[in-house]
């Protein structure tokens, strides 16, 4: 159980495109989800947390109009990398909190997308 | 926040145990995470603690002293897929936050 998958696993775009990715929970039910961006050799970074039905929380230093986060339902977050440029090129993890049972302070990570813009 | 400490890197042999220690400084801890994060994978969670004390589970092993603001998780029979990045992650809830911040990792190698 507490499977999260993310789409796509990797991306190749060209600068000034968007780009989506997607996170789901599948066999479990996330109010809270969370988008992270790690460079090579470095710790995870938090970027914002995706609250169902309401705007994520954005870190600071985070562009919330460059990054564009969508929880419509229980199961699925999107983030949009808008205009994204060389210096965006990274992976991106999403993680998802059970909203019930017995594990609602663990966060279970997706699988990453690895961004690169041309 | 958080000042997380880990070494960044540690070298073990197959079949040998290993202890990866974690330091923190935080003014309202709430939990420490042990994650394993394979090279280009997302991290995987190993163990949980909120409470002084060992847990055990299999192979791995993780260590709380909240007094101390210290941590360890023990990989015991060491094999070679353990060779991994090993991130310690605290949850400090002053300011309401109950997101865990992650340390820099450790990168472990096993070698034969």
């Amino acid at each position: 159980g507490a499977v999260v998958s993310q789409h796509p696993s990797w991306v190749i775009c060209k600068s000034g495109t968007s780009v989506k990715i997607e996170c789901r929970s599948l066999d479990f039910q996330a109010t809270t989800m969370f988008w992270y961006r790690q460079f090579p050799k470095q710790s995870l970074m938090l970027m914002a947390t995706s609250n169902e039905g309401s705007k994520a929380t954005y870190e600071q230093g985070v562009e919330k109009d460059k990054f564009l986060i969508n929880h419509a339902s229980l199961t699925l977050s999107t983030l949009t990398v808008t205009s994204a440029h060389p210096e965006d090129s990274s992976f991106y993890i999403c993680s998802a909190r059970p909203s019930r049972g017995a594990h609602t302070d663990t966060q279970y990570f997706g699988p990453g997308t690895r961004l690169t813009v041309l | 926040g958080q000042n997380i400490d880990q070494p960044t890197e540690m070298t073990a042999t197959e079949g040998a145990i290993v202890q990866i220690n974690c330091t923190y400084q935080t003014s309202g801890f709430n939990g420490l995470f042990w994650y394993q994060q394979h090279a280009g994978e997302a991290p995987t969670f190993l163990s949980y603690n909120v409470l002084d004390g060992l847990e055990e589970k299999g192979r791995f092993s993780s260590f709380l002293s909240r007094s101390k603001g210290y941590s360890y998780l023990l990989l015991k029979e060491l094999q070679m897929k353990d060779s991994a990045s090993y991130l310690c992650a605290v949850r400090d809830i002053t300011g309401g936050s109950y997101i865990p911040t992650f340390g820099r990792g450790t990168s472990l190698i096993v070698h034969p």
